[in-house]
Parts: structure tokens; C-alpha cells; sequence
């Protein structure tokens, strides 16, 4: 069955660092990946999305994500954080042939100024 | 495009009464999700329509829950009667067909 780790539930780091959070899949093909975002009070957001093709995916807000084949992840970086990025974080991936996803428990992120 | 439309956004009501969360899914998406997210159990799917047909209700808590898709443009998701357990926040997202899911604002359910 399909699943999805975040192994990080909160993190912390100041504004301007590099930030990486970490995702890994488990499926049998090649997965449909995807990263989410919820600021609080809101619903959640399409960050970016791999299908196939180049390895590294760029999304919205500065974001980017690499799947590795090798390492069944698609982790997610940013170069240099801004306070506004402040929120939670989801991976999903697509279960297979129907049109669910399975997401992960999120990643909550805390910037300090 | 307004994107996917929820109401109401905020639902307060009491023990056993009957609460319809509505939404709006995106024009010419053929697949709709109802989902729950809580604090202890995080992010639930309940139940998803695809062409307006329910395909996995396997995620529906139980017989007080019901969710219908009478057309392609409104959806509702009804509780009778509802227990405090249900307070949470009901997302509703639609996708057109390659898995991305694009999200409502979701609505916050209390029952006292």
C-alpha cells in the first residue's frame, strides 16, 4: 500500500536560512508527488507536483523539490526562508489509478526573525 | 476562476443537531473530496465523487454522515445528528483528473 513520511513534525529556523524538509514514499511505480502548504486558518495550497520527467521540480513562492528514485523521497528546499513561509507543510502522492491522495502528517514550519 | 467555494465557513451548533457543509468545486473538475482534519487524527479523506458519483465513502465515519453530489457544480457533506467529535475543519477540494487536489478554504465545524 502506499504511504508517506514526513520524519519531521516541527522545525525551526531563521529567517534568510536554507531550508529542507524531508518526504518518503512508499509505491510499486513511478508515483504522482506533491507538496502542499497550510498557513493557519486556511485551506491547503499546491506548492508543486511531479508527474515524470525532470527530477527537479520548481514551484510557486520559491520552492523546489527533488524526487529520488533511488531514496523513494521528494524533499522539499527553499534557499532562503522568509517569515511569511511560516506554516505546514504536507507530501502526498498519488495512490495509483484512482485519483486519491495519500498525504503525510505535515511538517510544521516556525520562522524566527 | 474563484477556485473551490466553501460555506459556511464557520459552523457553530449544538449536540444533535443537523449541520450541511456546501462547496463549490472548480468549473470542469470531475473529481470532488470531502475531507477532515483535526489535531489528533490529522488530514482524513471521507468520501469522493468522481462525475458526480460516490467511488470511496470507505473514510465516512459512520451512518450520521452523508454526502451527495446532486450536479457537476455543488456538493454538500451532512451530519445528523452531530456529536462534539465532529467538530474539526471540513475540507472540500476538486481535481480535474491527474491527482492534483485543489482546496477550499474548509469550513470549522463546533458542536457543543
Amino acid at each position: 500500500a502506499q504511504s508517506v513520511t514526513q520524519p519531521d513534525i516541527h522545525i525551526t529556523v531563521s529567517e534568510g536560512a536554507s531550508l529542507e524538509l524531508r518526504c518518503n514514499y512508499s509505491y510499486g511505480a513511478t508515483p504522482y508527488l506533491f507538496w502542499y502548504v497550510q498557513s493557519p486558518g486556511q485551506g491547503l495550497q499546491l506548492l508543486l507536483k511531479y508527474f515524470s520527467g525532470d527530477t527537479l521540480v520548481q514551484g510557486i513562492k520559491g520552492f523546489e523539490a527533488e524526487f529520488k528514485r533511488s531514496q523513494s523521497s521528494f524533499n522539499l528546499r527553499k534557499p532562503s526562508v522568509h517569515w511569511s513561509d511560516a506554516a505546514e507543510y504536507f507530501c502526498a502522492v498519488g495512490a495509483g489509478n484512482t485519483d486519491k491522495l495519500i498525504f503525510g502528517t505535515g511538517t510544521r514550519l516556525q520562522v524566527f526573525p | 476562476d474563484a477556485g473551490v467555494i466553501q460555506s459556511p465557513r464557520h459552523e457553530v451548533t449544538e449536540m444533535g443537531q443537523e449541520v450541511t457543509l456546501r462547496c463549490k468545486p472548480i468549473s470542469g473538475h470531475d473529481y470532488l473530496f470531502w475531507y477532515r482534519q483535526t489535531m489528533m487524527r490529522g488530514l482524513e479523506l471521507l468520501i469522493y465523487f468522481n462525475n458526480n458519483v460516490p467511488i470511496d465513502d470507505s473514510g465516512m465515519p459512520e451512518d450520521r454522515f452523508s454526502a451527495k453530489m446532486p450536479n457537476a457544480s455543488f456538493s454538500t457533506l451532512k451530519i445528523q445528528p452531530s456529536e462534539p467529535r465532529d467538530s474539526a475543519v471540513y475540507f472540500c477540494a476538486s481535481s480535474p483528473g491527474t491527482s492534483e487536489q485543489y482546496f477550499g478554504p474548509g469550513t470549522r465545524l463546533t458542536v457543543t
